[in-house]
């Protein structure tokens, strides 16, 4: 059973509109939680990181959120534009583990449209 | 951007035939990691290096096989390919201290007919 779980698959919006996207883990112990873009046919590129104490963390129109007690994240896209249209995944790293573990989910698919 | 690199990006090959999939990175990474993807799933990890003379067999299950001679190089070799091979193959590294971000190569899309 995969621990990371997000919704929605899938979401298509109207450029210049605002979108939220959800992650949920069971990962534990967890260390830290990151959230990937993945653009077709490339490898994800980070966006975001936090940590267990960090509740809210921001990179330009992309704002991630963390709770650590119910295990959920979202990440939320403001204004967004043609190029945000890729596939968007969340990856959680559980602690204490020299290997660098890190669980991914299955990603959200977003489309941008003009 | 991180200086990691995959060859090929795409290759299309008929089954039986070996192949090596390139992945290096000029970041003088030690922990290098294949990941396995299909379309619409998560990525899965088939293989791990420490470091050099070090591999180790990751979550998933594959007929394939890694080396690291080399600390920047950690390449994927499959002996004779098949169909059920057909997958995207992501190579990552992470830098020393555990906690920060893998970086991602590109990827290689393999199609074996």
């Amino acid at each position: 059973k995969n621990q990371v779980e997000q919704s929605p698959q899938s979401l298509i919006i109207l450029e210049g509109k605002n979108c939220t996207l959800q992650c949920n883990y069971t990962v534990s112990p967890f260390s830290n939680l990151r959230w990937y873009k993945q653009d077709t046919g490339r490898g994800p590129v980070s966006l975001t990181i936090m940590t267990f104490s960090e509740n809210t963390k921001s990179n330009g129109r992309y704002t991630a959120t963390l709770d650590a007690d119910t295990k959920q994240s979202s990440l939320h896209i403001t204004a967004s534009q043609l190029s945000d249209s890729a596939s968007y995944i969340c990856v959680v790293s559980d602690r204490g583990s020299t290997l660098g573990r890190l669980y991914f989910g299955r990603g959200t698919q977003l489309t941008v449209w003009p | 951007e991180a200086d990691i690199y995959q060859t090929p990006r795409y290759l299309v090959i008929g089954t039986g035939k070996k192949i090596t999939l390139e992945c290096s990175q000029t970041m003088g990474h030690d922990k290098m990691y294949w990941y396995q993807q299909d379309p619409g799933m998560e990525l899965h990890l088939i293989h791990y290096s420490y470091g050099v003379n070090s591999t180790e067999k990751g979550d998933l299950s594959s007929e394939s096989t890694v080396s690291r001679i080399r600390t920047e190089h950690f390449p994927l070799t499959l002996e004779s390919a098949r169909p059920s091979h057909t997958s995207q193959y992501l190579c990552a590294s992470l830098p020393p201290g555990g906690a920060d971000t893998q970086y991602f190569g590109p990827g290689t899309r393999l199609t074996v007919l």
